[in-house]
């Protein structure tokens, strides 16, 4: 099966920089996912990382190691609107199934 | 990419009935998937909606409490049935295709009195 774990909480000041980490134990998935969800809304998705190491889209970077069994979502100069639950998430290999990590809930403050 | 419409998008439902929540994606996509999602919470995945069988369940989800009918590639709708209290809680529709993005619905929050 596919266990993910992420801190529960975040706090940071806008125009700092953030990392969200996760960290898995799964039999064999595609690759990392994070997605963004505002409280009352639909998750949204962010970024996917299928190989180990950094991809960049935009204020937010996401990273993954295989090898470590870790990976992380950076966010860059934190906006208000950056305030929301973050969830990392695995596509299983065998059955296609998106599986997402515990969550953790980012407050950006003034 | 989807846009994924869920009706309702909410609903106060009385303990020992049941609800149909319906979920209509714009294109038509080869996976469609049910979560289940407590305030605060992650997403749990329910099922698997398959087209033209029976649906695929999760550990600790059963098809007499939870039908799924998918009779085409772009709809899907999901039952709870025989509510209780502890089935108050949001239900996700979600699609994905052969990329790595998934879309997911409005989600339908529902709570049982």
């Amino acid at each position: 099966g596919q266990s993910l774990e992420q801190p529960s909480e975040v706090t940071a000041v806008e125009g700092a920089i953030v990392q969200i980490n996760c960290t898995y134990q799964t039999s064999g998935f595609y690759g990392l996912s994070w997605y963004q969800q505002h409280d009352g809304g639909a998750p949204t998705f962010l970024s996917y990382n299928g190989l180990d190491g950094l991809e960049e889209t935009g204020r937010f970077s996401s990273f993954l190691s295989r090898s470590d069994s870790y990976g992380y979502l950076l966010l860059q100069e934190l906006q208000m609107k950056d305030s929301a639950s973050y969830f990392c998430a695995v596509r299983d290999r065998n059955t296609d199934k998106l599986i997402f990590g515990t969550g953790t809930r980012l407050q950006v403050f003034p | 990419s989807a846009v994924i419409s869920q009706k309702p998008s909410r609903d106060i439902c009385q303990r020992g009935t049941s609800l149909t929540i319906q979920c209509q994606v714009d294109s038509q996509v080869t996976m469609m998937f049910w979560y289940r999602q407590q305030p605060g919470q992650s997403l749990t995945l329910i099922a698997t909606a398959n087209q033209g069988s029976e649906a695929t369940y999760e550990s600790g989800f059963v098809i007499d409490k939870f039908p799924i009918s998918r009779p085409n590639l772009t709809f899907s709708t999901l039952t709870v049935s025989n509510m209780s209290p502890e089935d108050s809680s949001i239900y996700l529709c979600s699609a994905g295709g052969l990329s790595y993005e998934q879309y997911f619905g409005p989600g339908t929050r529902l709570t049982v009195t």
